[in-house]
């Protein structure tokens, strides 16, 4: 059974670069693309952006300029960083895995909660 | 990038009843919706993929179906367990993005 796990500071300072990592276990991070996605508290879903195995990239348009997002095969993990955070930033931050058929996610981590605050 | 217009934000509805929530592209994504459910506390859950294709283990009365940019998902008997929040993404193509949410409420 694939799991998914972020891990990261739940507390990040205004300005400074937010970093969360995903853990996959049961399963390879090979040949499948892997996203972050997150959720303002009671607010909807906001995909932004994905990684692929071999470290391809797509990004949500209007957090382009502030997201990297990279894998590392060899631990079986994929990483977000988003720099200059403000309190808009503070979310549910998931990680998830998309699916070959339909490009949907199937597998998702019980997410992380990061708020920017001084 | 595309975007999804989910409706209604909510809707109050009963055990039994039969539920119907609709989502719209602002252009062609063939047939890549998805649709999730959402319980507080937890992470969505796929329900539907490719528009009509029912995720394995989801229960029967979940269907989904799509008329040009138009889905719709919808429960042909609510249950206790229904009384949640659903969300459809177009997975056609990058940005990845999402309906602003349904909230099944008890009525």
């Amino acid at each position: 059974q694939v799991q998914l796990q972020e891990s990261g500071p739940g507390l990040v300072q205004p300005s400074e670069t937010l970093s969360l990592t995903c853990t996959v276990s049961g399963g390879s991070i090979s040949s499948y693309y892997w996203s972050w996605i997150r959720q303002p508290a009671g607010k909807g879903l906001e995909w932004i952006g994905r990684v692929s195995s071999s470290g391809s990239t797509n990004y949500n348009s209007s957090l382009k300029s502030r997201v990297t997002m990279l894998v590392d095969t060899s631990k079986n993990q994929f990483s977000l960083k988003l720099s200059s955070v403000t309190a808009a930033d503070t979310a549910l931050y998931y990680c998830a895995r998309d699916e070959s058929v339909g490009r949907a996610h199937v597998y998702w981590g019980q997410g992380t909660l990061v708020t920017v605050s001084s | 990038d595309i975007q999804m217009t989910q409706s209604p934000s909510s809707l109050s509805a009963s055990v039994g009843d039969r539920v119907t929530i609709t989502c719209r592209a602002s252009q062609s994504i063939t047939n890549y919706l998805n649709w999730y459910q959402q319980k507080p506390g937890q992470a969505p859950k796929l329900l539907i993929y490719v528009a009509s294709s029912l995720q394995s283990g989801v229960p029967s009365r979940f269907s989904g179906s799509a008329s040009g940019t138009t889905f719709t998902l919808t429960i042909s008997s609510l249950q206790p367990e229904d009384f949640a929040t659903y969300y459809c993404q177009q997975s056609y193509t990058t940005p990845r993005t999402f309906g602003q949410g349904t909230k099944v409420e008890v009525k």
